[in-house]
C-alpha cells in the first residue's frame, strides 16, 4: 500500500536532548513537508522541501533543523534549542510542488517533553 | 498574509441531519482548496480536493464548493452518521508552493 509512514508513534524527551522523527513515503511524491499541531492553533508548518538534497525554512523552523538525502525519506530533528517541543507532529507529502496537487498526511508523532 | 477561519469551532447535531461547514479566506489568489478528516490522535485523511478552476467536488455523501471571488468554502455532509465525528479541517495552497495553510478546524459531532 502507498503511503506515509511516521514513526515512532509516542517520543519522550528529556530536558536538553535532540530528537528526530521519521517519516517515510512510497508514493514517488517530490515534496515533503512537517507540520507542527497544538490545541487551538491549528497546523503551522515547519519545514518543507520540494527536491532531494534542498529544503526551506517554514513559519516556525527555529529549534528543528531537518535532511532531504532521499526522495521517500524527510526526518525531522527537534533540537535543545526548542523550547516549547510538546506537540503533535504531522508529515506530508505533495507529488508536485507547485501547490496545486493533493496532499497526504501521515498518522503523526505525539511528542512530550517529561 | 493568508488567513484561513473556519466557523463553527464544534457543532453537535443529531444522526440523519445534513450539515454546512464553512470555510474562508482572505487571499482570493488561491491554487486549491483541500478538505481533510482528522479523528483524534490520528493524521489527516484527505476528504476532497477542489482546484483554483472548479466551483464543487463531490465524493459520496459529501459536497464541497468554492467560490474564490468570496474567499469561502462549504462542506456539505449529507445524512449523517455518528461515524463522521471528527475534526474537519480545510486548507489553501496558493502561488508559494504546496505549502498549505490551515484554519483552525470544526469539531463534528453526530449524536445516535
Amino acid at each position: 500500500d502507498g503511503g506515509i509512514t511516521q514513526s515512532p508513534k509516542y517520543l519522550f524527551r528529556k530536558e536538553g536532548q535532540n530528537v528526530t522523527l521519521s517519516c517515510e513515503q512510497n508514493l514517488n511524491h517530490d515534496a515533503m513537508y512537517w507540520y507542527r499541531q497544538d490545541p487551538g492553533q491549528g497546523l503551522r508548518l515547519i519545514y518543507y522541501s520540494q527536491i532531494v538534497n534542498d529544503f526551506q525554512k517554514g513559519d516556525i523552523a527555529e529549534g528543528y533543523s531537518v535532511s532531504r538525502e532521499k526522495k521517500e525519506s524527510f526526518p525531522l530533528t527537534v533540537t535543545s534549542a526548542q523550547k516549547n517541543p510538546t506537540a503533535f507532529y504531522l508529515c506530508a507529502s505533495t507529488w508536485g510542488a507547485g501547490g496545486n496537487t493533493e496532499a497526504f498526511f501521515g498518522q503523526g508523532t505525539r511528542l512530550t517533553v517529561v | 498574509k493568508q488567513e484561513v477561519t473556519q466557523i463553527p469551532a464544534a457543532l453537535s447535531v443529531p444522526e440523519g441531519e445534513n450539515l454546512v461547514l464553512n470555510c474562508s479566506f482572505t487571499d482570493s489568489a488561491i491554487y486549491n482548496l483541500q478538505w481533510f478528516r482528522q479523528d483524534p490522535g490520528k493524521g489527516l485523511t484527505s476528504l476532497l480536493l477542489i482546484q483554483s478552476s472548479q466551483r464543487e467536488q463531490t465524493s459520496g455523501r459529501l459536497n464541497a464548493s468554492l467560490d474564490k471571488s468570496s474567499g469561502r468554502s462549504t462542506l456539505y455532509i449529507a445524512a449523517s452518521q455518528p461515524g463522521d465525528s471528527a475534526t474537519y479541517l480545510c486548507a489553501v495552497t496558493n502561488n508559494q508552493g504546496g505549502k498549505l495553510i490551515f484554519g483552525q478546524g470544526t469539531e463534528l459531532s453526530v449524536k445516535p
